[in-house]
């Protein structure tokens, strides 16, 4: 099974909601990561976490919150987003520097 | 740090038409390559991969792309294409010590029948 699922698929928040996106992978890969996309861009990486502690914050601003509760899950908490974080979130895994397979995204709008 | 440049921004092709993809990076040290392709409204899937021996790999679909460590380049090639083939391809590369990978900025392929 390579197989990473997302969830919602969708979202829709104001500026002042709080919310989650979600991330499972069950190939016992210990490297997760996030990423955003802008329509027509490649992917930016976020975050990465390995064997569960984050190793990688690419200077992302503190309204985007990771969590790493156990080596399958990666969680992503969202409170006072701007318009302009609206894009697809990706999430990925990995064994380390191998290659990564990605979710199918949540698609974010901040209203 | 690492960077990746994708040659083309927009290919557009006719059906069995080949198809080359350039892809040049910028880091000296030991690499990991591929390509990762997004079809629309899909997610992005694995192309194809390099991490060492033949410098020449073979993909899904029909895919195959040579590494050449001297050009720093990894370009992806396809001897005739399909309108199926019709998606965004970008090259990624993963330098060990930095432990991310970097995308290159894509490359939109449309195949017309």
């Amino acid at each position: 099974d390579t197989e990473v699922t997302q969830t919602p698929k969708h979202l829709v928040m104001g500026m002042t909601n709080k919310k989650s996106l979600k991330c499972e992978q069950h190939m016992g890969h210990r490297a997760m990561y996030w990423y955003k996309q802008k329509a027509k861009k490649p992917p930016e990486l976020m975050f990465v976490y390995s064997y569960e502690k984050l190793s990688i914050n690419e200077s992302v601003p503190s309204r985007f919150s990771p969590e790493c509760p156990n080596s399958s899950l990666l969680n992503l908490h969202l409170h006072a987003l701007q318009p302009e974080d609206s894009a697809l979130y990706l999430c990925a895994s990995s064994l380390e520097g191998y290659e990564q397979y990605f979710g199918p995204g949540t698609r974010l709008t901040v209203t | 740090a690492q960077s990746v440049s994708q040659h083309n921004h927009h290919v557009i092709l006719s059906e069995a038409a080949s198809l080359e993809l350039g892809c040049n990076y910028s880091y000296g040290g030991t690499v990991n390559l591929f390509w990762y392709v997004q079809y629309p409204g899909q997610h992005l899937q694995l192309l194809l991969k390099y991490f060492s021996g033949d410098p020449l790999v073979k993909g899904i679909k029909g895919f195959e792309a040579e590494f050449i460590k001297s050009k720093f380049s990894f370009n992806l090639r396809k001897p005739s294409v399909q309108w199926s083939d019709t998606a965004e391809y970008f090259c990624a590369v993963n330098a060990l010590s930095y432990g991310k990978l970097t995308f290159g900025q894509g490359t939109i392929l449309t195949v017309h029948p």
